[in-house]
């Protein structure tokens, strides 16, 4: 069992270019989400689902889309790549309950804005 | 915002030593979770706490939660250089169907050999 695959594992991209972080889970979960890890930052929701079919704001979420056509894949878009977007990427999904999950993480997408 | 926040950011001990992490958080929660990252790689869950438990286990592992001082600690006993990585709280606000974690900035762990 794979868990939560990200791809790519790392990119350098120019400013104003388009990038899609793909994710994908074989758990069945329900819900998963995007963070992004800067240092002394920690880990800021970017944005999450919690079922196919639908998609939320978290806590830092301009300059982001998302979309979750089906229960397996949350690809994360960024439409116009800029500085502040270098980050570490992660993806994670839960199988919750009502008040209750452990999330999984994916190992993470290094991505590098120049 | 950060809704969990860490104590010490950063610690340093030798192997064999217990090693005393806390969290601070600012809203009710329904549980708390603590979660482990190696450098370079991604967050693994180490342990959850619901709101209405005080004390949790987990082989060398103790969770304690505070619902009335909005605290938590997690205590690593006989620690492992194999321990060394950085160490997240993260807390669960809404339930359902908005279910989401909120991670603190974590407090990064040295266990010397």
């Amino acid at each position: 069992i794979a868990g939560i695959t990200q791809a790519p594992t790392s990119q350098i991209l120019a400013a104003g270019r388009r990038m899609t972080l793909r994710c994908t889970q074989d758990m069945r979960h329900n819900a998963m989400y995007w963070y992004r890890q800067d240092l002394g930052l920690g880990l800021r929701l970017i944005h999450y689902s919690n079922t196919a079919g639908t998609t939320g704001k978290g806590e830092v979420p301009d300059g982001y889309s998302v979309s979750r056509a089906n229960t397996d894949d949350f690809p994360l878009t960024l439409a116009s790549a800029v500085p502040s977007q270098t980050s570490v990427y992660f993806c994670a999904s839960t199988a919750a309950g009502p008040n209750t999950g452990e999330l999984f993480f994916g190992e993470g997408s290094r991505l590098t804005v120049l | 915002s950060q809704q969990g926040e860490e104590d010490p950011q950063a610690l340093s001990i030798q192997e064999g030593e217990n090693a005393t992490m806390n969290c601070s958080y600012k809203t009710s929660i329904n549980n708390l979770q603590w979660y482990r990252q190696n450098s370079g790689r991604g967050l693994v869950h180490l342990i959850l706490i619901r709101s209405n438990e005080r004390e949790k286990h987990s082989g060398r592992l103790r969770v304690t939660l505070d619902t009335s001082k909005k605290s938590s600690s997690l205590l690593i006993t006989a620690s492992r250089a194999a321990d060394t990585a950085s160490y997240f709280c993260a807390t669960a606000g809404g339930g359902g169907s908005n279910y989401k974690l909120t991670f603190g900035k974590g407090t990064l762990l040295t266990v010397n050999p």
